[in-house]
């Protein structure tokens, strides 16, 4: 398997644009998940879906972020309008379900390195 | 709400000497997994060893192995015989197991790991 695929893997754009960022999960998969992190705060889970569904989005930080899921193997994480704040590494893990496999390990995407200027 | 702690932000180790890094978390749950993650130069995210609470022996994974003291709440990481590769940001995570709650994942700030040859 080739693992969690994001892209891009690196994003340099301006305040004011919308920022679309991509992953594909590992198939088979029933977790996604969308990791920050900044220097300031760390690891923080923003969002993640289970069977396409989105479970958690208590940690999206405001409006200008959504994310979808529209099948099992691809989803997106938009910033619109996007601000320097917004500035970090995205990561997209996946996991099986951890209730049927009772493997809950999370494969890490490579992260997508985004700044905002 | 749970909590990780890594007090130590930078760590130091010979090359083929052992080192340990620190991990506490604060939780009421009696159930729940602990991981240790590593994050080289590359941001990748790597699973390096997983706990589960509810097993009293200690995980091990060739040189690596933890010390998990649930009284105290402290979830340590031994490597030994340190390799130059094992430089790195190293993270430990907290998820809980409460059936349903999808594979949500608390970070701690992180240690970052330099091997001197």
């Amino acid at each position: 398997d080739a693992g969690v695929i994001q892209s891009p893997r690196h994003e340099v754009t301006e305040m004011g644009q919308e920022v679309t960022l991509r992953c594909k999960p590992i198939s088979g998969h029933d977790y996604l998940f969308w990791y920050r992190q900044t220097m300031m705060r760390g690891l923080e889970l923003l969002i993640y879906f289970n069977n396409n569904v989105p479970i958690d989005d208590s940690g999206m930080p405001e409006d200008r972020f959504s994310a979808k899921m529209p099948n099992a193997s691809f989803s997106t994480l938009k910033i619109q309008p996007s601000e320097p704040r917004d500035s970090a590494v995205y990561f997209c893990a996946s996991s099986p379900n951890p209730d049927r496999t009772f493997v809950d390990t999370q494969y890490f995407g490579p992260g997508t390195r985004l700044t905002v200027l | 709400a749970q909590t990780v702690t890594q007090s130590q932000p930078e760590m130091s180790v010979q090359e083929a000497e052992t080192v340990t890094l620190s991990c506490t978390y604060d939780t009421s749950e009696s159930d729940y997994y602990l991981f240790w993650y590593k994050q080289p130069p590359s941001r990748q995210m790597i699973l390096v060893i997983r706990q589960e609470a509810y097993k009293q022996q200690n995980a091990t994974e060739n040189r690596f192995s933890v010390n998990f003291q649930k009284a105290a709440k402290s979830f340590s990481l031994k490597i030994s015989d340190s390799q130059l590769g094992d430089a790195a940001m190293y993270f430990c995570a907290y998820r809980t197991a409460l059936y349903n709650q999808g594979g949500k994942l608390i970070f701690g700030q992180g240690t970052e790991l330099s091997v001197k040859p």
